[in-house]
C-alpha cells in the first residue's frame, strides 16, 4: 500500500534552514505522471502549497517562497527532501508531503510540526 | 497565481441536510479542480478530482461540479463524520493553489 512519512526537526530557531525528508512506500517516483508535492498549514489557517518534484526531475516552487526553497528527490531510497532557509516564527506549520498521479494528491503523509522559536 | 476563493467560509448545517460549497478561480481552469476534507488534527483526504470525479471509497452523497472558473462541491445528506473543513485546490499550472477553507459546523 501507499504511504508517506515526513521526518525532521520539530523546532527550529529563526534564521535557521529546514530540511524535512519525506520517505514513500508503495509507488515509484519513476512513474510517468509521478509527483511529490510539500504543502504546509499553519496552526488554524489554510493549506498552502509550496513546491512539487515530479517524475522527471522537474521542480516547481510557490512564487512567495521560491527564493527560499529548495527540493530534491532519491530515487533509490524513495525520499523527498525540502529545504526552507531563512525559517522565522510565521513559518511554524504542520508540513504534508502528498503524492499525486496527474490529478489530485490522493495519498498525504500524516504531518510533521514544525515550530519556530528562539 | 492562480487565486481560489470559496463560499462560504463557514456553514452551519444539520444532519440530513444537502450542503452546497462553491470554489471560484481567478482565471480559467477546465476542470482541473480537486476537493479536499479535513478532519481537525488529520491529513488532507481526497473527495473529489477532475471537478466530478469521486476517489475511490468516497461516499456517493458527495459530489462535484463546474468547469471553467466556477465549482461546487455538494453533499447530498450530511452524516455526522461529514463535519470538517473542506478545501479546493487547483492543479491546472503551478504554482496550485488552495482555497481558504470552508468550515462546516454542525447546527
Amino acid at each position: 500500500q501507499v504511504t508517506l512519512r515526513e521526518s525532521g526537526p520539530a523546532l527550529v530557531k529563526p534564521t535557521q534552514t529546514l530540511t524535512l525528508t519525506c520517505t514513500f512506500s508503495g509507488f515509484s517516483l519513476s512513474t510517468s505522471g509521478m509527483s511529490v508535492s510539500w504543502i504546509r498549514q499553519p496552526p488554524g489557517k489554510a493549506l498552502e502549497w509550496l513546491a512539487l518534484i515530479d517524475w522527471n526531475d522537474d521542480k516547481y516552487f510557490s512564487t512567495s517562497l521560491k527564493t527560499r526553497l529548495t527540493i530534491s528527490k532519491d530515487t533509490s531510497k524513495n525520499q523527498v527532501v525540502l529545504t526552507m532557509t531563512n525559517m522565522g516564527p510565521v513559518d511554524t506549520a504542520t508540513f504534508y508531503c502528498a503524492r499525486s498521479l496527474y490529478s489530485g494528491y490522493d495519498y498525504w503523509g500524516q504531518g510533521a510540526l514544525v515550530t519556530v522559536s528562539s | 497565481d492562480i487565486q481560489m476563493t470559496q463560499s462560504p467560509s463557514s456553514l452551519s448545517a444539520s444532519v440530513g441536510d444537502r450542503v452546497t460549497i462553491t470554489c471560484r478561480a481567478s482565471q480559467t481552469i477546465g476542470r482541473y479542480l480537486n476537493w479536499y476534507q479535513q478532519r481537525p488534527g488529520k491529513a488532507p483526504k481526497l473527495l473529489i478530482y477532475a471537478a466530478s470525479r469521486l476517489q475511490s471509497g468516497v461516499p456517493s452523497r458527495f459530489s462535484g461540479s463546474g468547469s471553467g472558473t466556477d465549482f461546487t462541491l455538494t453533499i447530498s445528506s450530511l452524516q455526522p463524520e461529514d463535519f470538517a473543513t473542506y478545501y479546493c485546490q487547483q492543479s491546472y499550472t503551478t504554482p496550485y493553489t488552495f482555497g481558504q477553507g470552508t468550515n462546516l459546523e454542525i447546527k
